[in-house]
């Protein structure tokens, strides 16, 4: 079974700049959604597609935004990257739209602002 | 607003000390609880859910039980392999899709 899949593992961007992150979700999963983990902090939810549209979203500025591909693979972009971007950028998939919750992570993808 | 609260921040153990992670939650209609394992610089992996007050799960030295206003994780017997940190995550009738996590429990298991 193939698991989920994120690159790049780690990238360095300066303020400003426009950084594209991908994942490949695991066989068999149609969901995908994105989280933000700041250092020593749990994940904050960004947002989630399903059947490539977007299904929910937190608490983030429109700068952050995503898209869903019908092998539903996904991306996240965020554009005018700010210092406080640094983070780690977890992709997760799930089953028919998350409805129960359960999720299975990448590795992540380390963001560095400077 | 759901909210997830774990305790205490950090936890040293000795090999074979047991012990018990806390979480506590706030949420509207809880759908899930959701219990994970996370090593530094990597995603976090998958360990329980937990669906109804009462319930109980268990995996290797590891036991997740629920109450209505709380989870508990406690690790029997551990071994420095079991040093990571733990986070919860909560599901509820008001968030959508998203799950809401703690900050976590950073614990470190001493040969």
């Amino acid at each position: 079974e193939t698991g989920v899949t994120q690159s790049p593992t780690h990238l360095i961007k300066t303020r400003g700049q426009q950084v594209t992150l991908r994942c490949s979700s695991q066989s068999g999963h149609n969901t995908v959604s994105w989280y933000q983990q700041a250092l020593g902090q749990g994940p904050q939810f960004i947002f989630q597609y399903y059947r490539e549209e977007e299904n929910g979203r937190g608490n983030f500025p429109p700068r952050f935004s995503g898209l869903q591909f019908p092998n539903y693979s996904s991306e996240l972009n965020v554009n005018a990257l700010e210092l406080d971007d640094s983070a780690l950028y977890l992709c997760a998939s799930s089953l028919a739209g998350g409805v129960t919750g359960e999720l299975f992570f990448g590795e992540g993808s380390r963001l560095t602002v400077l | 607003e759901d909210q997830v609260t774990q305790s205490p921040e950090a936890l040293r153990l000795q090999e074979g000390e047991s012990s018990s992670l806390n979480c506590s939650y706030t949420v509207s209609g809880l759908r899930g609880l959701f219990w994970y394992r996370q090593d530094p610089g990597k995603g976090p992996e998958f360990l329980f859910t937990l669906y109804s007050a009462g319930e109980e799960k268990e995996k290797e030295r590891l036991k997740a039980t629920l109450t209505k206003k709380e989870s508990f994780l406690h690790i029997t017997a551990p071994k420095p392999e079991d040093s990571a940190t733990y986070l919860c995550a909560v599901f509820g009738g008001t968030s959508g899709s998203r799950l809401t996590f703690g900050e976590g429990t950073q614990l470190t298991v001493n040969p």
